[in-house]
């Protein structure tokens, strides 16, 4: 069975950093594209990151980029996303989903709250 | 950076009838990269369709994506219960990729 995990959420302070982990089981993660997708509370999806399947290729949206990265390693088959000098618009559950182009299988996401 | 719009914001229907959910781009993408997500709350998206009319595993069949270019629609032939949720469309053509802003689908 395919599962991925995320973890590393929390209450942080504007200017702050977290490390986003999502940890995945049940299919050959080295394979795969992963992707990190959040969502504002009461909001809709918003693609943030994703990465080739040996880490040599990064994309972010414009928000994010000179302050996040997103990374792998694939001996652990496991996927972080580096957040800082974190913004109150970044709070958001965030999503690893495995995939490039579509995300058949998603973790449960993880809360980030940007708050002072 | 690819704008999609999706209408309506909200349908009210009652189990059994049809709904027709739209997305439309604001350049023509291809219908490679165009999915659709199903989200109810405290839950993940799941993906519904990709390649604008693919069913993902285990879809049923009362799931159709159709269109082409900049327009792409979803019906869901007969609404069960628990269909009931929010319905995103998704473009993976060009980067950044993005996700329309949702369609609601509720009980009349």
């Amino acid at each position: 069975e395919v599962q991925l995990v995320d973890s590393g959420g929390g209450l942080v302070q504007p200017g702050g950093s977290l490390r986003l982990s999502c940890a995945a089981s049940g299919f050959i993660f080295s394979s795969y594209w992963m992707t990190w997708v959040r969502q504002a509370p009461g909001n809709g999806l918003e693609w943030v990151a994703n990465i080739k399947e040996d880490g040599s290729e990064k994309y972010y949206v414009e928000a994010v980029k000179g302050r996040f990265t997103i990374s792998r390693d694939n001996a652990k088959n496991s996927l972080s996303l580096e957040m800082n000098s974190l913004r109150a618009e970044d709070t958001a559950v965030y999503y690893c989903a495995s995939g490039k182009y579509r995300y058949p299988y998603w973790g449960q996401g993880t809360q980030v709250t940007v708050s002072s | 950076e690819i704008v999609l719009t999706q209408s309506p914001g909200t349908l009210s229907l009652s189990p059994g009838e049809r709904a027709t959910l739209s997305c439309r781009a604001s350049q023509s993408i291809s219908s490679t990269y165009l999915a659709w997500y199903q989200q109810k709350p405290g839950q993940p998206p799941r993906l519904l369709i990709y390649g604008a009319s693919t069913r993902a595993t285990g879809i049923p069949d009362r799931f159709t994506g159709s269109g082409s270019g900049a327009d792409f629609t979803l019906t869901i032939t007969r609404l069960e219960p628990e269909d009931f949720a929010v319905y995103y469309c998704h473009q993976s053509g060009r980067s950044p990729f993005t996700f329309g802003p949702g369609i609601k689908v509720d009980f009349k």
